[in-house]
């Protein structure tokens, strides 16, 4: 059964860093491109990132660029997400999912980050 | 970025009534490969999105037949012929095929 489960989160202060895991299992990790998208609370849906099989290509959205980092270990059958300088703005729960060429079909529960004083 | 534009953003839907959601994007979703990466997401009180729908009308495995999906270039469509009551949620359209991959502002679903 494929599962993705994020872990990482917690409460932490604007200017600091977190670093996010997503541990997959039931399917072939290196085989799929993966994405990182969050929610703030009470809001829509926002994409973050996306990498490829290998992690040669990355994509950020330009509300994190420089800011947050994707990467992966195949070998751990682990995705990550790099954040550094958290604003407040960055509270969400963040999810990862397994991606595909234009969608994203299987998600993990999510993971809340909270960026406050 | 492609804006995704839903309607309406709230709907209250009679049991066994049909429903739909309409998903408008600010330029045309047809990839160079000659696939509308169109994607309708369920999400459910308290659970992440599910898949309900990719390439426009393909639906996922083991989703209900009464969800379909339709549309063309820029206007795209959400189809529940009969609401019943786990349907409750927000729905989310969301395009892939250019970066940055864009989400509609969703659109709640509850029963009248």
């Amino acid at each position: 059964q494929m599962q993705l489960v994020e872990s990482g989160g917690g409460l932490v202060k604007p200017g600091e860093s977190l670093r996010l895991s997503c541990a997959a299992s039931g399917f072939t990790f290196r085989g799929h491109f993966m994405s990182w998208i969050r929610q703030a609370p009470g809001k829509g849906l926002e994409w973050l990132a996306y990498i490829s099989f290998e992690g040669t290509l990355t994509y950020h959205a330009d509300s994190v660029k420089g800011r947050f980092t994707i990467s992966r270990d195949n070998g751990k059958n682990s995705l990550y997400l790099q954040m550094n300088s958290l604003r407040a703005e960055d509270t969400a729960v963040y999810y990862c999912a397994k991606a595909g060429t234009g969608w994203l079909d299987h998600w993990g529960q999510g993971v809340t980050v909270t960026v406050s004083s | 970025d492609v804006v995704m534009t839903q309607s309406p953003l709230s709907l209250s839907v009679t049991l066994g009534q049909p429903a739909s959601i309409s998903c408008r994007s600010s330029q045309s979703l047809v990839y160079t490969d000659g696939n509308i990466y169109l994607n309708w997401l369920q999400q459910r009180p308290g659970q992440p999105p599910k898949r309900l729908i990719y390439k426009v009308s393909d639906r996922e495995s083991g989703v209900p037949d009464r969800f379909s999906g339709s549309g063309s270039a820029t206007d795209f469509t959400l189809h529940i012929s009969r609401v019943e009551a786990e349907d409750v949620g927000v729905y989310y359209c969301m395009q892939g095929t250019h970066w940055p991959w864009t989400f509609g502002q969703g659109t709640k679903v509850e029963i009248k």
